[in-house]
């Protein structure tokens, strides 16, 4: 299994401006992922947190508005970029071990103002 | 249509009754099938994992997965108080990497 934390738990923000949420794993491993979960919604996967090169965005989701880094086999970071109301969510990162288990971090819930 | 179909109840039961959660899916490729419960301001929590058709069964636990009506199904028996939670259903394709496709997530309450 995989522990994993993120920080912030939890953040106000103001329209217009950027959050980088941080997901740590206490171990090595093979796949990194992000998703958002809003209210009453499935949790939708924004991208693929590729270690060494660019991330995997899903349909809907860009670059310039979710940039992501994987630095190493243990950390990713996500930023939320010129926030507006609609990003307000729960950011939850993944973190893969093996080929199929897959385990969440306690998530970061966003208010954008 | 959506890929994975849950209904988002709520489902209230009392204390020790059985409990049945069920997804339908779309996409016959998927081949892993989980299981997470997550509660209030948690994340998502790993139950149970099944790979193809089958069944398993952990503790109070059970999984099901008949890939030929591409419909999944967690049963919990003797349930508890806590067991109240949201759960949801989640699939993958076959290939290493890629990533879960979750259900709405169906929310339990068990009153004791």
């Amino acid at each position: 299994s995989a522990v994993i934390s993120q920080k912030p738990s939890r953040d106000i923000c103001q329209r217009g401006t950027s959050l980088t949420i941080q997901c740590q794993v206490d171990s090595q491993v093979t796949m990194m992922f992000w998703y958002r979960q809003q209210p009453g919604q499935s949790l939708t996967l924004i991208a693929t947190a590729n270690q060494g090169s660019e991330a995997t965005y899903e349909s809907g989701f860009v670059i310039d508005k979710f940039p992501i880094s994987r630095p190493n086999l243990t950390f990713s970071t996500l930023t939320v970029s010129n926030m507006s109301p609609e990003d307000s969510s729960i950011y939850l990162c993944s973190a893969m071990t093996g080929s199929y288990e897959q385990y969440f971090g306690p998530g970061t819930r966003l208010t954008v103002t | 249509q959506k890929e994975v179909e849950q209904d988002p109840g709520p489902l209230s039961v009392p204390e020790g009754a059985i409990v049945s959660l069920n997804c339908t899916y779309s996409n016959s490729a998927f081949q892993y099938f989980m299981w997470y419960r997550q509660y209030s301001r948690k994340g998502p929590e790993l139950l149970m994992y099944t790979y193809s058709s089958g069944n398993k069964e952990d503790g109070r636990f059970t999984a099901q997965v008949d890939k030929s009506s591409k419909y999944i199904s967690l049963f919990i028996r003797d349930s508890q108080p806590s067991d109240s939670a949201t759960y949801l259903c989640a699939m993958k394709l076959g290939q290493a990497g890629t990533a879960l496709i979750f259900g709405k997530g169906t929310t339990l309450s068990v009153s004791s």
